[in-house]
């Protein structure tokens, strides 16, 4: 079974660029969330997807950013315009069931730099 | 505030002995405590979890947990350190019970360096 993935891997944009990050969750996962680790910081919850529906997206820093999950499958993650502090890792995961406390799967990251 | 406390940022062992790697919470109601680990080039990878039960857990790689109510921790260890067992170790708490507001607040991670 496929694991969490994430594209790009790695991203380097200019500040003011428009970045998109990619993240396919398991297949089946109806549960999808983003997190972001900032300069060695503690990772921090950004938005909860069910389906293709925004659960909670309390943790989204500003309007800079847009999430979306279209037909419930893959999500990306829009920041627009890029600024300095955008700079950090961009966890996504998934998990099966939000009320049975199902294992939330992590991949690998997106590396974003802002420059 | 909902927190999570990893004290070590960085902690190396020589292959072979025990770790214990330290968390504490602030949590208002009754959590969920896990135990990820990321290795170079890879995702977070799930230890071990609690839930209830026996406050002794016992995880993948030969990891275990306890989880102290009284002093609001929830301490990792392992009694022989193998060199693969190098990575960044993360805390993390979430909301117990049902509700569906599953987010996962996290520590600042602890470092293991291995030395052979």
């Amino acid at each position: 079974e496929a694991g969490v993935t994430q594209f790009p891997s790695h991203s380097v944009i200019e500040k003011g660029q428009t970045v998109t990050l990619r993240c396919d969750p398991i297949s089946g996962h109806d549960n999808l969330y983003w997190y972001r680790r900032v300069m060695g910081k503690e990772i921090k919850f950004l938005l909860h997807f069910v389906k293709e529906s925004k659960q909670d997206e309390s943790g989204m820093p500003n309007n800079r950013f847009l999430a979306e999950r279209t037909g419930g499958t893959y999500s990306t993650l829009k920041v627009q315009p890029a600024e300095l502090e955008d700079s950090g890792v961009y966890f996504c995961a998934s998990s099966q069931d939000s009320y049975g406390w199902y294992t939330q799967y992590f991949g690998p990251g997106t590396r974003l730099t802002v420059l | 505030a909902q927190s999570v406390t990893q004290p070590d940022i960085h902690i190396t062992v020589s292959e072979g002995a025990s770790l214990e790697l330290r968390c504490n919470y602030s949590y208002g109601a009754t959590p969920y405590l896990f135990w990820y680990v990321q290795s170079p080039g890879q995702g977070l990878q799930l230890l071990l979890k609690y839930f209830s039960g026996d406050t002794l857990v016992q995880g993948i790689k030969g990891f275990e947990a306890e989880f102290k109510r009284s002093q609001s921790s929830f301490n990792l260890r392992k009694p022989s350190v193998h060199w693969s067992d190098a990575a960044e170790y993360f805390c993390a708490v979430g909301p117990g019970g049902s509700g569906g507001y599953n987010k996962l607040i996290f520590g600042a991670g602890t470092r293991l360096a291995v030395h052979p």
